[in-house]
């Protein structure tokens, strides 16, 4: 069975220039996750879809990240502008939900903003 | 808001020394708890759960217990290998994972 998969691997662009990552989950996973993970830090949240629906994206930088996850299946994290600080690894991952539900994890996507 | 504390690396150790990485946690409730691992280069993924209250989750020969009373879910094992050097985080699950900040452990031969 495929896992979680990401794209790009890596990504180096200048600052205020746009960006994109691709996740497509586990199939049948109903329940979607992007996470940032900063250098020496812990994964944080930026949105949950349950299928089609963002149903907690309060973590979202809104001014500049966008998500959508048309279809409820393939979704997509935009950064419009990029600034130096989103320099981070993008963490998608998906779940059959539920609280008890494991998160399985993409290799992640590293951007590298100059 | 919940939120979870691990102890901070790195953790250098020799192979075959014993293994303790701390992890505290602050939930209303009491939420499943979870291990993840990240080798080099790989993804995140589960190394161990527990669903309830002294619960011992284990795998690969680590293990953690589900401690009410401390609010806490150590990670043990008795016998590093080289092969076990990794981020470990801990994390409880809410309406998503909310993990710590990762130990680094580094086992040399």
């Amino acid at each position: 069975e495929a896992g979680v998969v990401q794209s790009p691997r890596y990504k180096i662009i200048e600052k205020k220039q746009p960006v994109a990552f691709w996740c497509n989950p586990i199939s049948g996973h109903n329940t979607l996750y992007w996470y940032l993970q900063n250098l020496g830090q812990g994964p944080e949240l930026l949105i949950r879809y349950e299928n089609e629906e963002a149903v907690d994206d309060s973590q979202l930088p809104k001014d500049r990240f966008s998500a959508e996850r048309l279809k409820g299946v393939d979704s997509t994290l935009k950064i419009q502008p990029a600034e130096l600080g989103d320099s981070a690894v993008y963490l998608c991952a998906s779940s059959l939900g539920g609280k008890d539900g494991e998160l399985f994890f993409g290799e992640g996507s590293r951007l590298t903003v100059l | 808001g919940d939120s979870v504390t691990q102890m901070e690396g790195p953790v250098t150790l020799s192979e075959e020394a014993f293994l303790t990485i701390n992890c505290t946690y602050t939930a209303t409730g009491y939420p499943s708890l979870f291990w993840y691992v990240q080798y080099p280069g790989e993804g995140l993924q589960l190394l161990l759960k527990a669903t309830k209250a002294d619960d011992k989750g284990s795998n690969k020969g680590f293990e953690a217990t589900y401690r009410k009373e401390t609010t806490s879910f150590h990670l043990e094992k008795g016998s590093v290998q080289v092969s076990d050097s990794a981020v470990y985080f801990c994390a409880l699950i809410g309406t998503a994972l909310i993990f710590g900040k990762g130990t680094t452990l580094s086992v040399s031969s």
